[in-house]
């Protein structure tokens, strides 16, 4: 099993839609989770981070954190093309020291 | 501020070179990372340093090495370049241990 394990995609929605990314993640002494965006050729960029259970909203951006069944997830809702790209979980596993990602979904918002 | 800079963009080294691969954060961050990202990956560990003087290894550390003499600089040493280290690097930063990174712009390496 891998430490944090996303679907790779193509997830496609259309424009205006919800998008539902998910990620899940084994090592149940994480504390903190992050969602980054990456676009083709660029670095990744942080959108959101949670520590809590429950949801957080920034925008048009909803975290949601469900630690007793290690799941994390980012909504985005009214998708825009400009939102497509691939999203990247991370999370901060043990003694902290080191994120560990997953593989990233790509995310296609067909206009 | 000019956040977390690596240079160079891109570079071609040929089989056997060596190379060192910047990297400065002025943020006064304590916490510095290499990751390696090949096409379609996610990214994987290869040093990080908790603070100056300080350093560990990470998740794939063959063929490189680095040194942290300042809490600024992160410099990324590939000894013996080989075809497998054609990757895309980053180098990223954070304040804390529970804090996010940032992320540098990345260098393209190409091993031909």
């Amino acid at each position: 099993q891998k430490e944090v394990e996303q679907n790779s995609g193509p997830l496609s929605v259309p424009e205006g839609a919800i998008a539902s990314l998910n990620c899940t993640y084994s090592d149940r002494g994480s504390q903190s989770f992050f969602w980054y965006r990456q676009y083709s050729g660029k670095s990744p960029e942080l959108i959101m981070f949670i520590y809590s259970n429950g949801d957080k909203e920034d925008g048009r951006f909803t975290a949601q954190l469900n630690k007793a069944s290690q799941y994390v997830s980012l909504l985005i809702r009214d998708s825009q093309p400009s939102d497509s790209a691939t999203y990247l979980c991370a999370v901060n596993r043990g003694a902290g020291n080191m994120l560990t990602f997953g593989g990233g979904t790509r995310l296609m918002v067909k206009p | 501020n000019a956040g977390v800079t690596q240079t160079p963009k891109f570079r071609i080294l040929k089989i056997g070179q060596s190379m060192t691969l910047q990297c400065a954060q002025d943020m006064n961050h304590n916490y510095m990372y290499w990751y390696r990202q090949d096409p379609g990956m996610g990214l994987k560990l290869i040093y990080y340093s908790v603070g100056a003087g300080i350093t560990d290894k990470g998740e794939v550390p063959n063929g490189y090495n680095v040194s942290r003499s300042t809490t600024e600089d992160f410099p990324l040493r590939l000894e013996l370049a080989a075809p497998s280290q054609t990757s895309v690097y980053f180098c990223a930063s954070r304040r804390t241990g529970l804090d996010g990174y940032t992320f540098g712009s990345g260098t393209r390496l190409t091993v031909v």
